[in-house]
């Protein structure tokens, strides 16, 4: 059972441009939650989806910045006219439809820089 | 509203040495706490987690008592290896609210 995966795992951009980052759950989880870790810093929640739809998204800045899951697909972490300030890890996470565990099953991230 | 406040780094030690890496929580209602360990250049881990009070996790050597007098989840080793170099993050329920993390450094 292959774990969460993401790409690209590295990604330069230069300001103004978009970054489009992917989350591919493991099988048979359909809750995905994004990420952001910004150099020296820990972790902070941005967004919770279930498959086509968004949970939870009050960590998610209110510009640029989207989120979605689609029926069929990776899951999309969106980002328009990249500054800066948005250098930093993503991280995806996964966890099961049924809710068995509240456990999150991390992705290798993806480090986006932004020149 | 929840969050974690975790012992502040780093932390270096020798081989063998005894660890502790200090976690508080404030949070409403009975949450599950975890800790999330993060190798150089990986993503976070699973280390091990806690769902209700006095509860022990445990993995690889590693201890942490869900403690709800203290609201605390203090995570252990009797003795810790060179392997054992990360950051190690506590966190708190389904929509993680992590601690900043502790960069641990084993020095042979």
């Amino acid at each position: 059972n292959a774990g969460v995966m993401q790409n690209p795992r590295h990604l330069v951009r230069r300001r103004g441009q978009e970054a489009r980052l992917r989350c591919s759950p493991m099988k048979g989880h359909s809750h995905v939650y994004w990420y952001r870790q910004l150099p020296e810093e820990g972790l902070k929640f941005m967004v919770y989806l279930q498959k086509e739809n968004i949970i939870d998204e009050s960590g998610m800045p209110k510009e640029r910045f989207s989120a979605e899951f689609p029926k069929e697909g990776p899951s999309i972490l969106r980002i328009q006219q990249v500054v800066r300030g948005d250098s930093a890890a993503y991280f995806c996470a996964s966890s099961p439809l049924d809710g068995s565990t509240d456990t999150q099953y991390f992705g290798p991230g993806t480090r986006l820089t932004v020149l | 509203g929840d969050s974690v406040t975790q012992m502040e780094g780093p932390v270096t030690l020798s081989e063998e040495a005894f660890l502790t890496i200090n976690c508080t929580y404030t949070a409403t209602g009975y949450p599950s706490l975890f800790w999330y360990v993060q190798y150089p250049g990986e993503g976070l881990q699973l280390l091990l987690k806690a769902t209700k009070a006095d509860d022990k996790g445990s993995n690889k050597g590693f201890e942490a008592t869900y403690r709800k007098e203290t609201t605390s989840f203090h995570l252990e080793k009797g003795s810790v290896q060179v392997s054992d170099s990360a950051v190690y993050f506590c966190a708190l329920d389904e929509k993680l609210t992590f601690g900043t993390g502790t960069r641990l450094t084993i020095i042979p």
